[in-house]
């Protein structure tokens, strides 16, 4: 079955504790994104990747890495932390970076800082 | 800046009805929208599309009507089931991708 799979689904960490949101696809597709969605504000893009080893910063980078060593993973890192990181995420992909691509999504990770 | 708007936060319908879920944009860079659906606990899933050179585009319940003069966009959903309820979505793209804010749409048997 074609999907994007994320892990955790759900985390409930502290400030300052590392984490990495996994993000894997089966469908060999080229383009990977993650967004983040804020009630009222819609889904927000993270970060983006055209393919291997080349990423870069969507709307609202600050306080997230990633990286994209492979064409099927492409984890979110977040190396400090802050409550205001506090929410849903999604990682999406879809055949390459053109956008008018329709992009498959995650089940999403809801994720609470403390 | 949001430049998808998406008005309403919440709409209701009775089955059968029809559902018609709009979205203003302000970039006009953009050539390219979509809709996407969204259940709970589920992300979002590709629904339907349509180019900057067209005005319509059909497929089965669902039609996505562009008016770029006004720089608006509609998804009309007929008959609405309620199957259909669930948040949804525009994205327009242009260079990148942006999300509105999202309509939930909720259609009472």
């Amino acid at each position: 079955e074609a999907q994007v799979t994320q892990n955790p689904r759900y985390l409930i960490t502290v400030t300052g504790k590392k984490l990495t949101v996994t993000c894997s696809q089966n469908m060999n597709h080229e383009y990977m994104s993650w967004y983040r969605q804020d009630p009222g504000l819609g889904l927000r893009q993270i970060y983006y990747s055209m393919n291997v080893e080349v990423t870069d910063k969507g709307d609202v980078p600050e306080g997230y890495k990633v990286s994209r060593k492979e064409k099927r993973n492409f984890p979110l890192i977040l190396e400090s932390p802050s409550p205001n990181q506090t929410s849903l995420y999604f990682c999406a992909s879809s055949l390459s970076g053109g956008f008018h691509q329709p992009q498959h999504f995650g089940d999403g990770t809801r994720l609470s800082i403390l | 800046d949001q430049q998808v708007k998406q008005n309403s936060p919440s709409l209701s319908v009775q089955e059968g009805r029809i559902s018609i879920l709009n979205c203003d944009y302000t970039n006009s860079m953009f050539d390219y929208f979509l809709w996407y659906k969204k259940y709970p606990a589920e992300g979002p899933t590709f629904l339907i599309s349509i180019s900057s050179i067209k005005d319509k585009n059909e497929d089965g319940r669902f039609t996505v009507f562009l008016n770029k003069s006004a720089k608006h966009l509609s998804l009309h959903i007929v008959p609405s089931q309620p199957g259909d309820s669930a948040v949804y979505f525009c994205a327009a793209s242009g260079g990148d991708m942006r999300f509105g804010a999202g309509t939930r749409l909720t259609v009472k048997p």
